[in-house]
């Protein structure tokens, strides 16, 4: 248990679907993040949140779309996807500013496959 | 614009030997290091950080990491792995404690009874 639960585990969806991954942290950090494992390509960010302010974009295409309702919350709906966005999404928090800095903790992923 | 090279995709390594992975860096300040460690199906747990201070660092499970400024450098070791020690390994660079990672392509380790 690492104080960040992602739901669901696995997700298979057509190109044509709409879904949405969740991320919660019961850390009490400041900072969330969505990470993008794919095969051939290594681990890369995806989105930064602080504070519930989206603080950046990593060129990340407009099917993803997140939304940070809160500290603890992090969602990435998806819709229109394509094959080559199959991956595991991993979401995760730290402490980021404010003098009092962690590392990132991570969930487990969303392993999504597109069909 | 950061960058971290793992030159090893894989090794494999005999039960009791000892291991040493790779990591090289690219960053234009004094970086934030890493080393994360992800079992098939899981996310990713930290092994060891290093912010600043002592250049040999401690972590868990046994492994220790050096990080060398000339070099670039911030290799993990473990003097003897274990069976559980089958894994994958990522070297990461931040530009703090835990934020905008960036990863390495990752080392995957197999044990060999």
């Amino acid at each position: 248990e690492t104080g960040v639960t992602q739901t669901p585990r696995h997700l298979v969806m057509g190109m044509t679907n709409k879904k949405s991954l969740k991320c919660e942290q019961h850390l009490g950090h400041n900072a969330m993040y969505w990470y993008k494992q794919s095969a051939k390509k290594p681990l890369e960010l995806m989105f930064v949140y602080n504070f519930k302010e989206q603080t950046e974009n990593n060129s990340v295409p407009s099917r993803f779309s997140p939304e940070c309702p809160n500290s603890s919350h992090l969602f990435l709906h998806l819709h229109t996807l394509q094959p080559e966005d199959s991956a595991l999404y991993l979401c995760a928090s730290s402490q980021d500013g404010g003098g009092t800095n962690t590392e990132a903790f991570f969930g487990q992923g969303t392993r999504l496959t597109v069909v | 614009a950061q960058s971290v090279t793992q030159p090893d995709i894989h090794i494999t390594v005999s039960e009791g030997a000892s291991l040493e992975l790779r990591c090289n860096y690219s960053y234009g300040a004094t970086p934030y290091l890493f080393w994360y460690v992800q079992s098939p199906g899981q996310g990713l747990q930290l092994l060891l950080k290093y912010f600043s201070g002592d250049t040999l660092v401690q972590g868990i499970k046994g492994f220790e990491a050096e990080f060398k400024r000339s070099q670039s450098s911030f290799n993990l070791r473990k003097p003897s792995v274990h069976w559980s020690d089958a894994a994958e390994y990522f070297c990461a660079v931040g530009e703090t404690a835990g934020n905008k990672l960036t990863f390495g392509g990752g080392t995957r380790v197999l044990v060999k009874p």
